[in-house]
């Protein structure tokens, strides 16, 4: 059975603080790695495809880096804003089909 | 341009009744997923049609069935409604399963509640 899990569950943050959240997965059969950004009452936000070993990305103050050896992925964000506060979904793509962890719901407070 | 649609955006059937949820992707996408989202869990995939052929299947009893038309949009329909099947639907769309930046890109999705 494939297994995406991510942490921590939930965060909550002070806007103008730096945070980062864990996407672990399985390190074999490995196609892609997805994060979404999903806010209540909204599509999930497609933010980063990452498919190399070593990748990073960046999104304004949003970026995400890549180890498919270890099987783990982190999301950092930079200056949080209370228009960042979503749940952040990683998904680990194993031939056609994403396979989603639980997300991390992130508050940010003015 | 538009994203991807889904209807309707809510549902209420009772246990036992059958229901058909609708997809249209995005222009120029000819893949559609579905997935099922219950509280407190991540989207758990369903279905994948690529050029109006199922091209994968998850975890999901025959009540589920899927298909796509010519025009790729889609169809999710559940016979025999369980209380278990109360869900958020989302549908995804993607230009082609097999390449390897393939993002797919999701609906708002469709509530079902089963009374």
């Amino acid at each position: 059975i494939l297994n995406v899990e991510q942490s921590p569950q939930s965060l909550h943050v002070q806007e103008g603080d730096s945070t980062n959240f864990t996407c672990s997965f399985p390190s074999s059969n490995f196609y892609a790695l997805h994060w979404y950004r999903w806010e209540t009452a909204k599509s999930p936000e497609a933010l980063f495809v990452m498919t190399l070993n070593g990748d990073e990305k960046k999104k304004g103050r949003i970026s995400a880096t890549l180890n498919t050896k270890e099987g783990y992925s982190y999301l950092y964000i930079k200056g949080s804003q209370p228009e960042d506060s979503a749940t952040y979904l990683c998904a680990f793509r194993n031939t056609d089909k994403l396979i989603f962890g639980t997300g991390t719901r992130l508050q940010v407070f003015p | 341009d538009a994203g991807v649609t889904q209807s309707p955006t809510h549902l209420i059937k009772t246990r036992g009744q059958h229901v058909t949820l609708r997809c249209s992707p995005i222009s120029g996408h000819k893949s559609v997923s579905w997935y099922q989202q219950v509280l407190g869990q991540g989207p758990q995939f369903i279905f994948q049609y690529y050029e109006k052929e199922e091209r994968g299947r998850g975890n999901f009893p025959d009540r589920f069935s899927a298909r796509q038309f010519p025009n790729y949009s889609s169809e999710l329909n559940v016979n025999a409604l369980l209380l278990g099947d109360s869900a958020l639907y989302l549908c995804a769309s993607s230009l082609e399963p097999s390449r390897l930046y393939n993002e797919q890109f999701f609906g708002p999705g469709t509530r079902l509640t089963v009374l």
